[in-house]
């Protein structure tokens, strides 16, 4: 089954740091630029991060640049957020993404992992 | 960044009803735009890309179109399972950025 499954989240106190992953399935990753997408609670979309297939080209929001880190690992099938420094209004569910080769977009989205920041 | 901005915020339809939502762009992203349907506590799905392009495996009464700054989304005959919220995005350059959302609901 093609699916991207995100694993690592929970509760964490302001300034704490967490460690998201998603791994992939079904499809061939290493060919496949992915992001990492975040929508807090009753809000909207937020885009967060991008990553090329071979890790080359990485790019940030600015709501985030300096605090988070995308990184990947195609021998696992799997896409990290290195989340640092975190604030409460980074409490959101965070979803990886994947780019499809034909155009830029959003073509597969794992079910998402809940991050709350809190005291 | 270019600001996306969805209209309506939400609308309330009837079964078989034809259904628009217009997106506007800050600045010309061309054809570079994208429509999702998100339903509740679930992940969004792309439905539209390239502003006009129907994804495999969506039903036909889905469609969009537009260019520029101006797109519009249609459901042509809007079904029960067709609740949920329907967000654009661009992606001419990055950040790429989403419209705040429509919600659309059964009247």
């Amino acid at each position: 089954e093609v699916q991207l499954v995100e694993s690592g989240g929970g509760l964490v106190q302001p300034g704490g740091s967490l460690r998201l992953s998603c791994s992939a399935s079904g499809f061939t990753f290493s060919t496949y630029s992915m992001h990492w997408v975040r929508q807090a609670p009753g809000k909207g979309l937020e885009w967060l991060s991008y990553i090329s297939s071979g890790s080359s080209t990485i790019h940030y929001a600015d709501s985030v640049k300096g605090r988070f880190t995308i990184s990947r690992d195609n021998a696992k099938n799997s896409l990290y957020l290195q989340m640092n420094s975190l604030r409460d209004e980074d409490t959101a569910v965070y979803y990886c993404a994947r780019d499809p080769a034909f155009t830029d977009a959003f073509d597969m989205w794992g079910q998402g992992t809940m991050v709350t920041v809190s005291s | 960044d270019i600001q996306m901005t969805q209209s309506p915020s939400s609308l309330s339809a009837s079964v078989g009803d034809r259904v628009t939502i217009t997106c506007q762009a800050s600045q010309d992203i061309k054809n570079f735009l994208n429509w999702y349907q998100q339903k509740p506590g679930k992940a969004p799905k792309l439905l539209i890309y390239d502003a006009s392009n129907l994804e495999t495996g969506v039903p036909s009464r889905f469609s969009g179109s537009g260019s520029g700054t101006d797109f519009t989304f249609t459901i042509s005959s809007l079904q029960p399972e067709d609740i949920a919220t329907y967000y654009c995005q661009h992606y001419d350059h990055l950040p790429w950025t989403f419209g705040q959302g429509t919600k659309v609901e059964i009247k």
